[in-house]
């Protein structure tokens, strides 16, 4: 079956430390693979993506992302958090479906608590 | 360029009651998705709208139904309401046709409570 796992429900790191989110899929056929993140009563919020090419993926706020093939994951991080980064984060793949057309498949989800 | 809009906000309704969600895509945008996003869970899949007609199904039953305009706005009709219904909806938007690659906008959701 295909799937996204995010290993860690919370994430803590203090302000200033690099960050990881850690993110692995199963998928058959090349993975198309997204990061989203949610504020608390918002709607999510789209990051970044792998598509094909470089597998280091760069998007919004400072953050980026390592497409692993070999591993099947897609790891966020970010070089120095901030305390604004506390949310919770969703990591996606967008898989055909049998019947045509796409879905998106979304992890659990893994709320970042950054400390000052 | 107008962003993903929904409505109500919340709401609230019994057991065996019916319900209409609406949502607005963004402008210029084709496709619309709805996903259930449980408390503490990541967003699941309900249907996906693309020109009209439903071109994908997550697992819910019959009771969730949807359509979607010619100018590309939706519904999401849940019939018979039960308990476990009560969710954050979530309705995304995307312009999409045969390239899977595009990122959703989603819109910031409608809280239902069934009670």
């Amino acid at each position: 079956a295909q799937s996204v796992a995010q290993p860690e429900d919370q994430v803590n790191v203090a302000e200033g430390n690099p960050l990881t989110v850690k993110c692995t899929y199963s998928v058959s056929g090349n993975p198309y693979l997204f990061w989203y993140v949610q504020y608390p009563n918002r709607g999510l919020q789209f990051l970044l993506k792998y598509i094909t090419g470089d597998n280091l993926v760069k998007g919004s706020y400072g953050f980026e992302a390592e497409f692993n093939k070999s591993q099947t994951s897609f790891h966020l991080k970010k070089p120095s958090a901030l305390v604004s980064d506390s949310a919770l984060y969703f990591c996606a793949v967008r898989v055909p479906r049998n019947t045509g057309g796409f879905k998106t498949i979304f992890g659990a989800g893994t709320r970042l608590f950054v400390k000052a | 360029e107008t962003g993903v809009t929904q409505s109500p906000t919340h709401l609230i309704k019994t057991r065996g009651q019916q319900v209409t969600l609406r949502c607005s895509s963004q402008s210029g945008h084709n496709t619309v998705s709805w996903y259930q996003q449980a408390l503490g869970q990541g967003p699941q899949f309900i249907f996906q709208y693309y020109r009209e007609e439903e071109n994908g199904r997550g697992n819910f039953p019959p009771r969730f139904s949807g359509l979607q305009f010619p100018n590309y706005s939706s519904e999401l009709n849940v019939n018979a309401l039960e308990l476990d219904d009560s969710a954050l909806y979530l309705c995304a938007s995307s312009l999409e046709g045969l390239a899977p690659g595009n990122e959703q906008f989603f819109g910031p959701g409608t809280r239902l409570t069934v009670l």
